[in-house]
């Protein structure tokens, strides 16, 4: 079945510096993938898409590029900010029936002043 | 506003009271669905349900029921909860099948 791996944290860092969270996938086909964020107290959000080989999906900063050869979908910001602080899952949607998005487990992500 | 409601927001309930979580989106969305958070085992789907009158089970849907009478409502029920059932409970809904979620902003369930 459809799995999708990613580093749990917490992964600490401090203010301006460079963030990659690395995130795998095990899927039949080609699948969309996708960035969800989760702030505190708060549901999940999506931050970014790809849907094809390639592709890149940005949005407030953040990147990440479908990689089919590499099966990967890392997602890297230049400059983290505290606000930033979250956890991020990686997910991923097979299609061709109704199962829904596959998750990664979540990264927490604290950002340091 | 385009929103996915859930409620309650918390929960503290006994053993073997049977409770329901609620769940409503104002988007005209086909597709629900209901995914438990636990910590280290990321998002499960619980139930979902493609349109009025069609739901089916996900990955974890033990000790759950679902029921979609209404487009916009998809309520979550533990007939008769346990403690292992504790976890934050999120529902989502898309205008198709799978991507795109809007998720609503949880319900944190406690069974003591």
């Amino acid at each position: 079945g459809d799995s999708v791996t990613q580093m749990e944290g917490p992964v600490t860092l401090s203010e301006e510096a460079f963030l990659t969270i690395n995130c795998t996938y095990t899927a039949t086909g080609y699948p969309s993938l996708f960035w969800y964020v989760q702030y505190p107290g708060e549901g999940l959000q999506l931050l970014l898409k790809a849907t094809k080989a390639d592709d890149k999906g940005s949005n407030k900063g953040f990147e990440a590029t479908y990689r089919k050869e590499t099966t990967s979908f890392h997602l890297e910001k230049g400059s983290v900010q505290v606000s930033d602080s979250a956890v991020y899952f990686c997910a991923l949607y097979s299609g061709g029936g109704a199962d829904g998005l596959t998750f990664g487990k979540g990264t927490h992500l604290i950002i340091q002043p | 506003e385009a929103q996915v409601t859930q409620n309650p927001r918390y929960l503290i309930t006994v053993t073997g009271k049977k409770l329901t979580v609620t769940c409503s989106q104002n988007m005209n969305h086909e597709y629900m669905s209901w995914y438990r958070q636990d910590p280290g085992l990321g998002l499960r789907q619980i139930y979902y349900s493609m349109n009025v009158e069609v739901t089916d089970k996900g990955d974890v849907p033990e000790g759950y029921k679902v029921s979609r009478k209404e487009k916009r409502n998809f309520p979550l029920i533990l007939e008769s909860p346990s403690p292992n059932q504790t976890s934050l409970y999120f529902c989502a809904s898309s205008p198709n099948t799978g991507p795109q979620a809007f998720f609503g902003q949880g319900t944190r369930l406690t069974v003591v």
